[in-house]
């Protein structure tokens, strides 16, 4: 079965310190990846995709993901967390197979002390 | 540029009872997608409409069903609602089918 899943549910890290959030997926037919944030009482937004191409995949605020194909694996780094950057993150796939079919993981909670 | 809206933010329903909420897309935007958000999870895909058709459903019951309209705009429709219903419902557009999700502020929906 598709799936993904993020395996910290939090994640409290001190101001500039380096973080890593977790994803994988599980799949049998091509995926598209994303990581989107959902700042407090606001919507989600993009942070970044992987469609094909370079496995390092740049986007905004600093922060970048790798695509590992052999490990189904699809991370998300960032060199130096500031306040600013806690929020919920969740990481998706868009599974295409004739149809479109997303799924997102449950969420990763960043909380970035001072 | 005129961002996803959703309406309405908030309303309350009782079991048994028909829901139905709208979302008008990003303006441009031939695809719109809904997700079942519940408190402290992800967000759960329910269906996707490209141009005016579905061409993806995620694992939820035909009382789920929806509508894209000639303006892109589109509706969730919910029969025989029952308690779990509760959740914040999310709408996104997007440009094409494997580009970013814009999405809506959300409707939150109590079912009692």
């Amino acid at each position: 079965a598709q799936s993904v899943t993020q395996l910290d549910s939090q994640v409290p890290v001190f101001e500039e310190a380096p973080v890593e959030l977790r994803c994988n997926y599980s799949s049998s037919v091509s995926v598209y990846l994303f990581w989107y944030v959902q700042y407090p009482n606001q919507g989600l937004q993009l942070l970044l995709k992987y469609l094909s191409g370079s496995t390092l995949v740049k986007g905004i605020n600093g922060f970048e993901a790798e695509f590992n194909k052999s490990q189904t694996s699809f991370h998300l780094r960032k060199p130096s967390v500031h306040i600013s950057d806690t929020a919920e993150y969740f990481c998706a796939v868009i599974l295409t197979s004739g149809t479109y079919k997303y799924i997102f993981g449950t969420g990763t909670r960043l909380k970035v002390l001072a | 540029e005129t961002g996803v809206t959703q309406s309405p933010t908030h309303l309350i329903k009782t079991r048994g009872q028909q829901v139905t909420l709208r979302c008008s897309s990003q303006s441009g935007h031939n695809t719109v997608s809904w997700y079942q958000q519940a408190l402290g999870q992800g967000p759960q895909f329910i269906f996707q409409y490209y141009r005016e058709e579905e061409n993806g459903r995620g694992n939820f019951p035909p009382r789920f069903s929806g509508l894209q309209f000639p303006n892109y705009s589109s509706e969730l429709n919910v029969n025989a609602l029952e308690l779990d219903d509760s959740a914040l419902y999310l709408c996104a557009s997007s440009l094409e089918l494997t580009g970013e999700l814009f999405f809506g502020e959300g409707s939150r929906l109590t079912v009692l």
